[in-house]
């Protein structure tokens, strides 16, 4: 069982480029999350989803888009990076229409903004 | 923007001794509080949850208290082991309304657990 899976795992990127982190999903969970964690720092949330179809704004949504297509996957763009992005980014999954809390976290998407 | 010079509060126990660790949230219209646990290197997992019509709620080993008048949460850990040692987050759901399913966490505390 894959759970929630990630990619790139890491990625080194040079400012003004565009980059998509993929996220996926195999628990049928109609929501999804995208956060950054910055060192030493909690998490924000970006941008969430809680079905397919439809978004929401988080904490800090400047600079990053995201598309909710199906129920399995939640793509995060970034249209033109800043170093200020450098940062670890983690998508999440939970049930949440059952009234479960648990999200359940990938293994992070490590970005360097140069 | 990025958030400047900030860095997580700390607690430091002995193996065996209780934990107590705090987090001030700040939405009165949240409809759950949740803890979570992220070791180095990790995603966040799930602790305990509790919903907002309750002030306490047991686990094993674990805690969650909630005073909705000061807008407190905190997590209680019986007999700490050094595999507790981590960074710990409390978080808020919203599951009705505009900001339905926004999923938010708040400050973290590093626990450290000396054998």
């Amino acid at each position: 069982i894959a759970g929630i899976t990630q990619a790139p795992t890491s990625q080194i990127l040079a400012a003004g480029r565009r980059m998509t982190l993929r996220c996926t999903q195999d628990m049928r969970h109609n929501a999804m999350y995208w956060y950054r964690q910055d060192l030493g720092l909690g998490l924000r949330l970006i941008h969430y989803s809680n079905t397919a179809g439809t978004t929401g704004k988080g904490e800090v949504p400047d600079g990053y888009s995201v598309s909710r297509a199906n129920t399995d996957d939640f793509p995060l763009t970034l249209a033109s990076a800043v170093p200020s992005q450098t940062s670890v980014y983690f998508c999440a999954s939970s049930d949440s229409s059952q009234g479960n809390t648990e999200a359940f976290f990938g293994q992070g998407t490590r970005l360097t903004v140069v | 923007g990025e958030s400047v010079g900030l860095h997580l509060p700390t607690l430091s126990v002995q193996e065996g001794d209780n934990s107590i660790i705090n987090c001030a949230y700040s939405n009165s219209a949240s409809d759950y509080f949740i803890w979570y646990k992220q070791e180095s290197g990790k995603g966040p997992q799930f602790i305990i949850d509790i919903r907002s019509n309750m002030d306490k709620r047991q686990g094993q080993r674990v805690t969650v208290l909630l005073n909705k008048t000061v807008k407190h949460l905190s997590l209680q850990i019986a007999a700490t082991q050094p595999g507790d040692s981590a960074v710990y987050f409390c978080a808020e759901i919203a599951a009705g309304g505009t900001s339905y399913g926004k999923l938010t966490f708040g400050q973290g505390t590093i626990l450290t657990v000396h054998p």
